[in-house]
C-alpha cells in the first residue's frame, strides 16, 4: 500500500537554528498538505500545495517559515530562526480529487517529524 | 466559523465495553465528516468517512459512525473495544471541493482498562 513519507521522523534544535522537513506524498497525488500539530490539539493546516502552486498559505508565519514544492512531488518545509514555540508535530498528507468528478478524496497522513526547540 | 468540537478530552472503557466518541461540527456548507486515530508519536490513519449515501458508515477495526444532520453530529461507536484501541481520535470536516484543507476537533484520548 502506497504511503506518505517523511523524514526526519524526529528533530531536537537549539532555538534560532535552521531545521528542514522532507515529504514524499504518494505517487500521482495532486494535493500536498503540511499540517502543524501542538501536544494535546488536533492538526491545523499550514500550507497546502496543488501541484506546484502554493494554493493555501495565509497560516503559514512567512516571517520565519517557508514551504516548496518545486516539481510537483516532493515538498521541503523550512524553519528560520526556530523559536521555543515552534516544537511541535509536523504533519504531511496528500490527496487526488476523485478522476470526473473533481469531488473530495481521502486525506494520507504520513508519520510526522516531531520538533523540539530547546 | 466552521469548526469540530469534540466534547469528551479523555474517556476510559473496559475491555469489552462499548464505545461511543463524540462529534459535533459548525461548516457552512455539505460537509465530508473524517474520523482518524493516531497512535503516541505517530501520524494519523483513518478509520471511516462519510461523503453521502447511507448515514451509517462502517471502517476499519470494527468501528462505525452516524452521520446525523438535524444534530450535526457524526459519533463514532464501537461495540467491544480491545486494549490495542488506546490512541488518540480526532474527528475532521472538509468540503466538497477537492483540495480543501480538514478541520480538526481538539481529539479524543481513549484508554482501555482491563
Amino acid at each position: 500500500e502506497a504511503e506518505v513519507a517523511q523524514s526526519p521522523r524526529y528533530k531536537i534544535t537549539e532555538k534560532s537554528q535552521a531545521v528542514a522537513f522532507w515529504c514524499d506524498p504518494i505517487s500521482g497525488h495532486a494535493t500536498l498538505y503540511w499540517y502543524r500539530q501542538i501536544l494535546g490539539q488536533g492538526p491545523e493546516l499550514l500550507v497546502q500545495f496543488q501541484d506546484e502552486s502554493v494554493v493555501d498559505d495565509s497560516q503559514l508565519p512567512k516571517d520565519r517559515f517557508s514551504a516548496e514544492r518545486l516539481k510537483g512531488v516532493d515538498s521541503t518545509l523550512k524553519i528560520q530562526p526556530a523559536e521555543l514555540g515552534d516544537s511541535a508535530m509536523y504533519l504531511c498528507a496528500s490527496s487526488s480529487p476523485n478522476p470526473g468528478t473533481g469531488e473530495t478524496d481521502t486525506q494520507y497522513f504520513g508519520p510526522g517529524t516531531r520538533l523540539t526547540v530547546l | 466559523a466552521q469548526s469540530v468540537t469534540q466534547p469528551d478530552i479523555h474517556i476510559t472503557v473496559s475491555e469489552g465495553a462499548s464505545l461511543e466518541l463524540r462529534c459535533n461540527y459548525s461548516y457552512g456548507a455539505t460537509p465530508y465528516l473524517f474520523w482518524y486515530v493516531q497512535s503516541p508519536g505517530q501520524g494519523l490513519q483513518l478509520l471511516l468517512k462519510y461523503f453521502s449515501g447511507d448515514t451509517l458508515v462502517q471502517g476499519i477495526k470494527g468501528f462505525e459512525a452516524e452521520f446525523k444532520r438535524s444534530q450535526s453530529s457524526f459519533n463514532l461507536r464501537k461495540p467491544s473495544v480491545h486494549w490495542s484501541d488506546a490512541a488518540e481520535y480526532f474527528c475532521a470536516v472538509g468540503g466538497y471541493q477537492a483540495g480543501t484543507a480538514l478541520i480538526f476537533g481538539k481529539g479524543t484520548t481513549l484508554s482501555v482498562s482491563s
